[in-house]
């Protein structure tokens, strides 16, 4: 199993520009789940899926922010424009059935830094 | 709101020491918390999960404690190695939700 996939492992951009991250869940697993860390606010959910449909995306900063799931085995979160203040390694992860007692399997996730 | 506190930040030991890890939640009305290890430029990797009805979980040298009702968390490392080096995360789940809170981690240096 290649586990939770994310690209890029590193994104170097310019305030202003659209940056795209993607990730692959596990196959199988119907839940998926972006989160954000940072120095200073540790690590943030920002939205996550069941069967591919946005179930809480209350977390996401603001409208700059979107995620998609169109298919069980791909989703995007995309940021247009950026700003430096996104700077943040934003990770993927994917779990069986997305209930409480169920484990979260992470990415190593995308380092983010905008200019 | 929820609010995740781990103790100490940081946290450096001779190979072979017994240590703790300790972790506080303001409201403890969990369903279950997690321990997660999360190495250098790497995602997080689940140790144990102990739900709200359980006391404790143990996985090899490792043994994690829950006491609900004083909002506390325990990681218990036995015969700590180098390997062990990394920083520790908790993360509770509020009931019926999938927002996990997670501490600021406590990162571990164990010296050979």
């Amino acid at each position: 199993d290649a586990g939770v996939i994310q690209s890029p492992r590193h994104e170097v951009t310019e305030m202003g520009q659209e940056v795209t991250l993607r990730c692959k869940p596990i196959s199988g697993h119907n839940s998926l789940f972006w989160y954000r860390q940072t120095m200073m606010r540790g690590l943030e959910l920002l939205i996550y899926f069941n069967n591919n449909v946005p179930i809480d995306d209350s977390g996401m900063p603001e409208d700059r922010f979107s995620a998609k799931m169109p298919n069980a085995s791909f989703s995007t979160l995309k940021i247009q424009p950026s700003e430096p203040r996104d700077s943040a390694v934003y990770f993927c992860a994917s779990s069986f059935r997305g209930r409480a007692t169920d484990t979260q399997y992470f990415g190593p996730g995308t380092r983010l830094t905008v200019l | 709101k929820q609010e995740v506190t781990q103790i100490p930040a940081a946290l450096s030991v001779p190979e072979g020491e017994n240590l703790v890890l300790n972790c506080s939640f303001t409201d403890s009305a969990i369903y279950n918390l997690q321990w997660f290890r999360q190495d250098p430029g790497k995602g997080l990797t689940s140790l144990l999960l102990i739900q709200s009805s359980q006391r404790e979980q143990t996985s090899g040298r490792l043994n994690a404690s829950l006491d609900k009702s004083s909002g506390r968390s325990t990681l218990y490392i036995a015969a700590s190695q180098p390997g062990d080096s990394a920083t520790y995360l908790c993360a509770v789940r509020p009931y019926n939700n999938n927002d996990m809170r997670f501490g600021a981690g406590t990162r571990l240096t164990v010296k050979p």
